[in-house]
C-alpha cells in the first residue's frame, strides 16, 4: 500500500506533557486509524475515524480526521511512562486494506 | 474480547528450510486476512491479502511461490516461507478483518530468524 507521511519520526516525552503527531497523504482516504505498537508485539488499534472532520477521543487520546480527508492527527494529553512505543497512522480506502505511515517513536526523556 | 493469535512467536531455522506461521482469529470470523512483514525500525509492509477459500492476492514484489498463503477457514490462515534465506529474517504479522474496522485485529507477530 501507499506510504503516508507521518511526523515527527521520533519524540521524547516528559511525564505530564501533551504530545502530538500527524499524518498526511496525497490520496483521499475513507477511514483513518491510529495504532500503537510495543516492542515485539503486533499493533493495537487506538482510534478509528470514519468521517471527514470527525474528532474522536479515547481516554487521553484524541484524533481528528482532516476535512480534506488527506490528513489526521493524534494528540496524547498528560503523557505517562506507558505511552512510550511506536505510533502508526493508517489510511484505508474502504476495503480494509491499510496504508501505513512510517511511525512515530515515543520515548521518555531522561 | 476478540483477538488474533499467531504461532510460533519466534522461530530460528537454517537456510533452505521452510517455516509455517499460523494465524488464528478467536471469537470472530476473519473474512479477510492480511499478512505483513516488518523490518527493524520500519513500518509494516503488506505482503498479501487473502479471503477465506480464495487464492491470496500478493503485493508487487512479493513472490507468491516463496510465501505460500492458505486461508482454509474463517478462523485460520497460514503463511509458509519456503526455502528461507537470511534476508527473509523479519517480523511477520497477520491481521484478521471481520465485518467492520472495529472487528479487525493484528496478531502478536512472529519473529523469524534464518541462519
Amino acid at each position: 500500500g501507499q506510504q503516508l507521511n507521518q511526523s515527527p519520526q521520533s519524540m521524547f516525552i516528559q511525564e505530564g506533557e501533551d504530545v502530538s503527531m500527524n499524518c498526511t497523504s496525497s490520496s483521499i482516504f475513507n477511514t483513518w486509524l491510529w495504532y500503537k505498537q510495543d516492542p515485539g508485539e503486533g499493533p493495537v488499534l487506538l482510534i478509528a475515524l470514519y468521517k471527514a472532520g470527525e474528532l474522536t477521543s479515547n481516554g487521553r487520546l484524541t484524533a481528528q480526521f482532516g476535512i480534506t480527508r488527506k490528513d489526521s492527527f493524534l494528540n496524547i494529553s498528560a503523557s505517562i511512562p506507558s505511552d512510550v512505543g511506536i505510533y502508526f497512522c493508517a489510511g484505508s480506502g474502504g476495503d480494509y486494506k491499510l496504508s501505513f505511515g512510517a511511525g512515530t517513536t515515543v520515548t521518555v526523556r531522561a | 474480547g476478540a483477538v488474533v493469535s499467531q504461532h510460533p512467536s519466534r522461530v530460528i531455522c537454517k537456510s533452505g528450510t521452510s517455516v509455517k506461521i499460523e494465524c488464528r482469529s478467536l471469537d470472530f470470523q476473519a473474512t479477510t486476512m492480511f499478512w505483513y512483514r516488518q523490518f527493524p525500525k520500519q513500518s509494516l509492509m503488506l505482503m498479501a491479502t487473502s479471503n477465506e477459500g480464495s487464492k491470496a492476492t500478493y503485493e508487487q514484489g512479493v513472490e507468491k511461490d516463496k510465501f505460500l498463503i492458505n486461508h482454509a477457514s474463517l478462523t485460520l490462515s497460514t503463511l509458509t516461507v519456503t526455502s528461507a534465506h537470511p534476508e527473509d529474517s523479519s517480523f511477520y504479522i497477520c491481521r484478521g478483518a471481520g465485518s467492520s474496522y472495529n472487528e479487525q485485529f493484528f496478531g502478536p507477530g512472529t519473529r523469524l530468524t534464518v541462519l
